[in-house]
Order: structure tokens, then C-alpha cells, then sequence
């Protein structure tokens, strides 16, 4: 069965500075990955995905993400972080449905941000 | 509608009372999951609906578990005899036929006291 591990519960950063978010799966095939942002009160969105090719996936809001197959990692960045961008953040691994291009999410336990002005 | 449109936003129940959830995906979307987040928990996936196929439903942690999904559209998630540890937002996310994105709804914030 697959998993997702965020190991960093609770992170802070200045604004403007850089972002890493540590994401690591376990899946016994070709993963597919997401990364999803929940603001307080919202449901989550899509930031970006990685199904295959360049292991550099860009995504919305200036997110960037790179899938290391050795590791079983895939990192979500920023170069500058926006107070806005304060929310918590998903990791996910997908598990395809046959014929529905629909995934089975699992999610990690999520990484909640911090923004000091 | 929007998007995927949740109802109640939030729910106070008594232990022991039956509770439905409701769920209205985005108009055209044949893919439907419901998500369970607890506290600290991250999200759980209960089931998902897609089409006329039979629903996947490993997700749902026991039988007094249960949804439907009616005409292919909206569907309720029923939880009987609910007890505390239930206490939890329940999300419902809805894509596509071959899409992978799923756009979730703001979730029903359930509290059992």
C-alpha cells in the first residue's frame, strides 16, 4: 500500500525568504504525485503534479516542485514566500482507477506554514 | 454550480444519532470521493463514485459507514450511531472523466458531543 511521510509538522519562514516542503512516498510502481494547499476554512487546492518526463513540475502561485526517484522524494519550493502563501500543505501520492484517469489520493499528514511579515 | 457545494458547513449531533452529509459535485463531473480530515490526521479516503461502476468503498472505516450517490450527481454520506471519535471534517472532491485534478469542496465540519 502506498504512503506519504511530510516529516515537518509546523514550519516558519520570513516572507521573502525561500521554501522547501519535504515530502517522501512509498509506492511500489511509477508514482504519481500531488502537492495541494488548504487555506484556513477552504478546501484543498491543486498546485501542481507529477506523472512523468521532467522532474520539475511548475504549478500555480510560483510553486515548484522536483520528483528525485532515488530519494522517494518529492519536494515542494518557492524562492520568496508571500504572507499569503501561510496555510497548510498536502502531499499526495495517487493510485490510478483503470480506465477513469481518476487516482486514489493518499495524503501525508500535511506541513503547516508560517509567514512572518 | 462553481464548484463542489457541501452541506451542512458545520454539524453538532449527540452521540448515538444518525447523521447525513451531503455533497453537490461540480454539474458534469462523473468522478465523486469523500475524504475524512481529523486533527492532525491528514485526510482519510472513504469512498469514491465513478459513473455507473461499482463505488470503491475500502475506505470506510465500519459499517455504520455508508453513502450513495444519486442519478450520478449528489450524494450523502451517512454515518449511524455516531460516536466521538467521528468528530472530523468531511470533504468531498469531484473531477472529470480522465482528469486527474480534484477540486474538493470547503468540507462539513461534524462535532459529536
Amino acid at each position: 500500500a502506498q504512503s506519504v511521510t511530510q516529516p515537518d509538522i509546523h514550519i516558519t519562514v520570513s516572507e521573502g525568504a525561500s521554501l522547501e516542503l519535504r515530502c517522501n512516498y512509498s509506492y511500489g510502481a511509477t508514482p504519481y504525485l500531488f502537492w495541494y494547499v488548504q487555506s484556513p476554512g477552504q478546501g484543498l487546492q491543486l498546485l501542481l503534479k507529477y506523472f512523468s518526463g521532467d522532474t520539475l513540475v511548475q504549478g500555480i502561485k510560483g510553486f515548484e516542485a522536483e520528483f528525485k526517484r532515488s530519494q522517494s522524494s518529492f519536494n515542494l519550493r518557492k524562492p520568496s514566500v508571500h504572507w499569503s502563501d501561510a496555510a497548510e500543505y498536502f502531499c499526495a501520492v495517487g493510485a490510478p482507477y483503470s480506465g477513469a484517469g481518476s487516482y486514489q489520493l493518499t495524503f501525508g499528514k500535511g506541513t503547516k506554514l508560517s509567514v512572518i511579515p | 454550480g462553481a464548484g463542489v457545494s457541501q452541506s451542512p458547513s458545520n454539524k453538532v449531533t449527540e452521540k448515538g444519532k444518525d447523521v447525513e452529509l451531503r455533497c453537490d459535485p461540480i454539474s458534469g463531473h462523473t468522478a465523486l470521493y469523500w475524504y475524512r480530515q481529523s486533527l492532525g490526521q491528514g485526510l482519510e479516503f472513504l469512498i469514491y463514485f465513478q459513473g455507473n461502476s461499482a463505488p470503491d468503498k475500502s475506505g470506510l472505516p465500519s459499517d455504520r459507514f455508508s453513502a450513495e450517490r444519486t442519478g450520478g450527481s449528489v450524494s450523502t454520506l451517512t454515518i449511524q450511531r455516531t460516536q466521538q471519535e467521528d468528530s472530523a471534517v468531511y470533504l468531498c472532491a469531484s473531477s472529470p472523466l480522465g482528469h486527474s485534478e480534484a477540486f474538493f469542496g470547503q468540507g462539513t465540519r461534524l462535532t459529536v458531543v
